[in-house]
């Protein structure tokens, strides 16, 4: 039983590309967090999803930044034109129900140049 | 969210008890109280949770005060492999969905010496 995928485990991006997160969540849940935390900092949220529908986006800044979870496929999250301060270690983390504990994956660490 | 507060950091020595505390004063009836850990370079392990009575799993004990406003974590027997930032988190059911947001705060380093 694989548990929450993220790929790539580390990526490095110029200052204006797009940086492209995946998260294959553990087989069976349906609910899915992202988080980032900042080089010496605490997790932050950043947004909650269910199949297609996000749910809670309150800590996604409002720009460059999106989030998706096809019926199909891992969920995505999208920076577009990354800045140095987008660079963090991106946790991407699973539930079966709203109110179960979480299973997070082991992250992605973005470095952008 | 209620707040909680826990230390900074804190020493244990090898195959000793660790008691990890944490202040939740704030509590609400709803909230849970989750505890999480993160090893260096790694994302967060769920630990334990529970509401009033206290718990126990293959990992750890949760004691949780008569009043609901401390709790305490603990490791029966500390290993090395056990060195990481502790996170005590209230986290409201709201079975609608809305706030199932783990609020995290900066948790306690714990040391494990050999």
């Amino acid at each position: 039983n694989a548990g929450v995928m993220q790929n790539p485990r580390h990526l490095v991006r110029r200052r204006g590309q797009e940086a492209r997160l995946r998260c294959s969540p553990m087989k069976g849940h349906s609910h899915v967090y992202w988080y980032r935390q900042l080089p010496e900092e605490g997790l932050k949220f950043m947004v909650y999803l269910q199949k297609e529908n996000i749910i809670d986006e309150s800590g996604m800044p409002k720009e460059r930044f999106s989030a998706e979870f096809p019926k199909e496929g891992p969920s995505i999250l999208r920076i577009q034109q990354v800045v140095r301060g987008d660079s963090a270690a991106y946790f991407c983390a699973s539930s079966p129900t709203g109110t179960a504990g979480y299973t997070f994956g082991s992250g992605t660490r973005l470095t952008v140049v | 969210d209620a707040k909680t507060t826990q230390p900074n950091s804190m020493e244990s020595n090898e195959e000793e008890p660790v008691h990890l505390p944490c202040n939740h004063s704030t509590i609400s009836g709803t909230d849970y109280i989750h505890w999480y850990r993160q090893l260096p370079s790694q994302g967060p392990e769920y630990v334990i949770h529970g509401l009033t009575s206290n718990v126990n799993n293959r990992m750890a004990s949760l004691a949780i005060a008569e009043d609901r406003k401390s709790s305490t974590l603990i490791l029966h027997r500390a290993t090395l492999r056990d060195a990481a930032v502790y996170y005590c988190i209230l986290r409201d059911v709201d079975y609608g969905g809305a706030t199932n947001k783990l609020i995290f705060g900066t948790g306690t380093l714990l040391a494990v010496q050999p």
